[in-house]
């Protein structure tokens, strides 16, 4: 079946410095990656998404690349916030469930 | 999108109780499923609540442990029975509104189990 795995697992950044993530999947049938936001004490919110036929996608500070050839997409934040601290997931769809990366925990400094 | 509910928020339970968790949808939807986050860990998939018929459940999790229901296109419950300490987790609800869309999830539930 389907893995991900997902790196790093926490990440440090001072306020207004970019911050990456990245994520490999295994099986190339998937086709849809989603990433989610997760603050403590709520549950995972879609903040990017991009499906297979798609190479970037974009939604202010926040970006998404796929590469299907090398089975590997990252998030990308611009412009860290302190709000931005959370904990980060990424997630491919694969026969119609999704398989969650391990999560990256993300710190901005003020 | 879609705005979900779940109930109760938190709880503490005794071991060898059962837990009763609603997820309520804001609208009809195709899918809903369940989840279960162990603390510091990611998502896993409990099993996917099928309306009008039995859930499908995933490797590891069974009907006797976990039973669901879900009557309707709006409404799910997930029951976490005989519990000990080892279920303490966050019990998320998911749905999607069009099979393999978006996947939005609910607030969670948090259990601790004594």
């Amino acid at each position: 079946g389907e893995n991900v795995e997902q790196h790093p697992s926490t990440l440090s950044v001072q306020e207004g410095d970019s911050a990456v993530i990245k994520c490999t999947y295994s099986d190339s049938a998937s086709n849809y990656f989603p990433w989610y936001k997760q603050e403590l004490g709520k549950g995972p919110q879609l903040i990017i998404d991009i499906r297979s036929n798609v190479g970037e996608k974009k939604d202010q500070r926040i970006a998404v690349t796929l590469n299907k050839t090398a089975k590997h997409f990252s998030l990308h934040i611009t412009e860290t916030q302190p709000e931005d601290s959370a904990v980060y997931f990424c997630a491919a769809l694969n026969t119609d469930k999704l398989i969650f990366g391990t999560g990256t925990r993300l710190q901005v400094f003020p | 999108s879609a705005v979900i509910s779940q109930k109760p928020s938190r709880d503490i339970c005794q071991r060898g109780t059962s837990l009763t968790i609603q997820c309520q949808v804001d609208s009809q939807v195709t899918m809903m499923f369940w989840y279960r986050q162990q603390p510091g860990q990611s998502l896993t998939l409990i099993a996917t609540a099928n309306q009008g018929s039995e859930a499908t459940y995933e490797s590891g999790f069974v009907i006797d442990k976990f039973p669901i229901s879900r009557p309707n296109l709006t409404f799910s419950t997930l029951t976490v029975s005989n519990m000990s300490p080892e279920d303490s987790s966050i019990y998320l609800c998911s749905v999607e509104k069009v099979v393999g869309e978006t996947q939005y999830f609910g607030p969670g539930t948090r259990l601790l189990v004594l």
